[in-house]
């Protein structure tokens, strides 16, 4: 079964628009941690956020800002007035307790158009 | 800032061969990974390594992968006998702690199997 659902395959926007990235994550555990990562054309993993199960606090980090709603088992991500530069593949991830590995989502590929 | 560094970049072999894909991880952290990327598809969660031994691994980890930590800074993971479907982008992770799991990860390897 997945753990890390990231529905929306691609996502296409014009340069200036906001764009929000869905994951809805599974799990029994009452202590988890959330997380997402960049992978730009060049392939390698950029960290961008971990967010812990107690913390329910949105956070804000520029341009970014991601949505942690316990309630739905949902931690979207919305990058506002997008750039060209945020054309990427972006996972969501989720850590268990007790657990090593991280479990990733598909990846939505976010293209921005100039 | 500390990164996590792999070598080769890329590497080209023939099926059958052996190979092994080196990284050095942040020399503070003592939890390492290896996960593994197929061509536009997610991340996948391979081995973790800590104390010396495997502390996790996944179904695809199976007697044809191995790592090992031959000194004090260098972690590899070896394939014994490649075959087709091993070729992939490989990356390695470390982190200082294991319940924030907060991984760093590298730049990754690109494994071609001819």
């Amino acid at each position: 079964a997945q753990k890390v659902t990231q529905a929306q395959t691609e996502i296409s926007v014009v340069e200036k628009e906001d764009v929000t990235l869905d994951c809805v994550y599974e799990t029994r555990d009452t202590t988890y941690y959330l997380f997402w990562y960049k992978q730009p054309p060049s392939g390698e993993l950029v960290f961008l956020i971990r967010r812990n199960s107690f913390d329910e606090q949105n956070e804000i980090s520029g341009r970014y800002s991601w949505n942690f709603q316990k309630s739905t088992s949902s931690f979207n991500f919305t990058i506002t007035a997008s750039q060209v530069v945020d054309s990427a593949v972006y996972f969501c991830a989720l850590s268990e307790t007790n657990d090593y590995k991280l479990s990733f989502g598909a990846g939505t590929t976010v293209t921005v158009r100039a | 800032e500390p990164e996590v560094t792999q070598t080769p970049s890329h590497q080209v072999t023939q099926m059958g061969q052996e190979v092994i894909l080196r990284c050095v991880p942040i020399s503070n952290h003592l939890y390492f990974y290896w996960y593994r990327q197929i061509l536009g598809q997610k991340v996948e969660f391979l081995v973790s390594f800590y104390n010396n031994e495997i502390s996790e691994k996944s179904e695809i980890f199976d007697d044809q992968f191995s790592v090992e930590r031959p000194d004090g800074s260098n972690f590899t993971l070896k394939i014994r006998s490649t075959k087709l479907e091993d070729s992939a982008m490989y990356f390695c992770a470390s982190s200082e702690f294991r319940d924030n799991n907060e991984q760093f990860f590298g730049p990754g390897t690109r494994l071609t199997v001819l």
